[in-house]
């Protein structure tokens, strides 16, 4: 039972690179999330999914755009990098109902040059 | 804009004393609470859970007590271990992302030999 499955670990990208970070569960959860992890700053949600096939916008959505055709896959894609993108980037997924804390993955540390 | 915590403070404790860590949260509506550990290099793991009709929650070395009257969360953690060095994070569900949470900015907890 992996849980939630990042990848990749580390990515630079140069301005104006368009790339996809790939989040994938294996606990039949309903849920996913994105957030971004900047200094001093927590946790900031960017977007959600409660099933496949449907998704919304979280906190910090411009720049980033997800899709959920399955209910294991969330992937999170940037269309074109900019250096206020550079962060870590984190997925979790969560049950609905009672007791949802979310499990997260090992993060995504993305640097835009 | 709602916010949970303050800017990232950092507390030190000596091995084997008690940890308190702090958190206020602004949105009275919230009514689910979690705390969240983070390690370096991980993703966040759940510790411990509350809801707001819980005045106190008890896990193993771990109590949570919510002060809906003043918007107060904290953490306890007894006996605190080297291992317990990490940041905190609090989380609230404003329920204005689903299931989704609204994180503090963290603690850092240094536990000192």
């Amino acid at each position: 039972n992996a849980g939630v499955t990042q990848t990749p670990k580390f990515q630079v990208l140069k301005t104006g690179q368009s790339m996809t970070l790939q989040c994938a569960q294996d606990m039949n959860h309903e849920y996913m999330s994105w957030y971004r992890q900047d200094p001093g700053m927590g946790l900031r949600l960017i977007h959600y999914s409660v099933g496949a096939g449907i998704t919304d916008q979280g906190e910090v959505p411009n720049g980033y755009n997800v899709s959920r055709s399955t209910t294991e896959d969330f992937p999170l894609r940037l269309l074109s990098a900019a250096p206020s993108q550079t962060s870590v980037y984190f997925c979790a997924s969560s049950y609905s109902g009672q007791g949802y804390e979310a499990f997260f993955g090992q993060g995504t540390r993305l640097t835009v040059v | 804009g709602e916010s949970v915590g303050l800017h990232l403070p950092t507390l030190s404790v000596q091995e084997g004393d008690n940890s308190i860590i702090n958190c206020a949260y602004s949105n009275s509506a919230s009514d689910y609470f979690i705390w969240y550990k983070q390690e370096s290099g991980k993703g966040p793991q759940f510790i411990i859970d509350i809801r707001s009709n819980m005045d106190k929650r008890q896990g193993q070395r771990v109590t949570v007590l919510l002060n809906k009257t003043v918007k107060h969360l904290s953490l306890q953690i007894a006996a605190t271990q080297p291992g317990d060095s990490a940041v905190y994070f609090c989380a609230e569900n404003t329920r204005n992302y689903g299931q989704n949470f609204v994180f503090g900015p963290g603690t850092r907890l240094s536990v000192l030999p």
